[in-house]
């Protein structure tokens, strides 16, 4: 069975601190990873996934095949980063085969 | 361009009530889904429907019934409420099944209290 794991609830961080969300699933085949995003009063959306390996909003995530890990991370910590992460695995036949993880709340401290 | 809406964004019902929850998509998108959140736990697939005219149960359908009325419209129906259906509801919808470059769209929520 497909399981996402993100170990923190919540995670506080100080301004221009480095940040990293953890992320670990179990799944035996080559997933598809995403990490979605709520901030206050707004609709989750989609952040970035694996695949594209990009950069969005300062934030990246590696796949780590080894540690079963996608941790999203970002350098330097800013206000407007505080908000709900959710950590998402896709498994083959896509629509019934998304699992989320519980969210992390980032919480950036001025 | 609104995207995914869905109406009433709170409600609470009695023990046995039936409402309906509504979601409706601007995208022109073929895929939509509903989900729901419980404190503790990620989201969980309650329905989907791959594209028009076709309807499945995700991971926990028991309770619910949906109906995929056009392209835009997937509503998402209580027959007979139960406390353990308070939760956050979430449409979302994909312009084709949920890959790297067709991902999620969600809607705003609705939340759900039955007494």
């Amino acid at each position: 069975a497909q399981r996402v794991t993100q170990p923190e609830k919540l995670l506080s961080v100080f301004k221009g601190a480095p940040v990293e969300l953890k992320c670990n699933y179990s799944y035996s085949g080559s997933p598809e990873l995403f990490w979605y995003v709520q901030y206050s009063r707004q609709r989750l959306q989609l952040l970035l996934r694996h695949i594209s390996r990009e950069s969005i909003k300062g934030f990246t995530a590696d796949l780590n095949k080894g540690e079963t890990s996608f941790h999203l991370k970002k350098p330097f910590a800013q206000e407007e980063d505080s908000a709900m992460y959710y950590c998402a695995l896709m498994g083959p036949g896509g629509y019934q085969k998304v699992t989320f993880g519980i969210g992390t709340k980032l919480q950036v401290i001025p | 361009n609104a995207g995914v809406t869905q109406t009433p964004k709170f409600q609470v019902l009695k023990t046995g009530q039936s409402m309906t929850l509504q979601c409706a998509q601007d995208m022109n998108h073929n895929s939509m889904y509903w989900y729901r959140q419980d404190p503790g736990m990620g989201l969980r697939l309650i329905y989907y429907s791959a594209s028009e005219g076709t309807t499945d149960k995700g991971e926990v359908p028991n309770g619910y019934n949906v109906s995929r009325l056009n392209k835009r419209e997937f509503s998402l129906r209580l027959e007979s409420a139960a406390p353990s259906q308070t939760s956050v509801y979430f449409c979302a919808s994909s312009e084709r099944g949920i890959s790297h470059d067709s991902p999620l769209h969600f809607g705003n929520g609705t939340r759900l209290t039955v007494t």
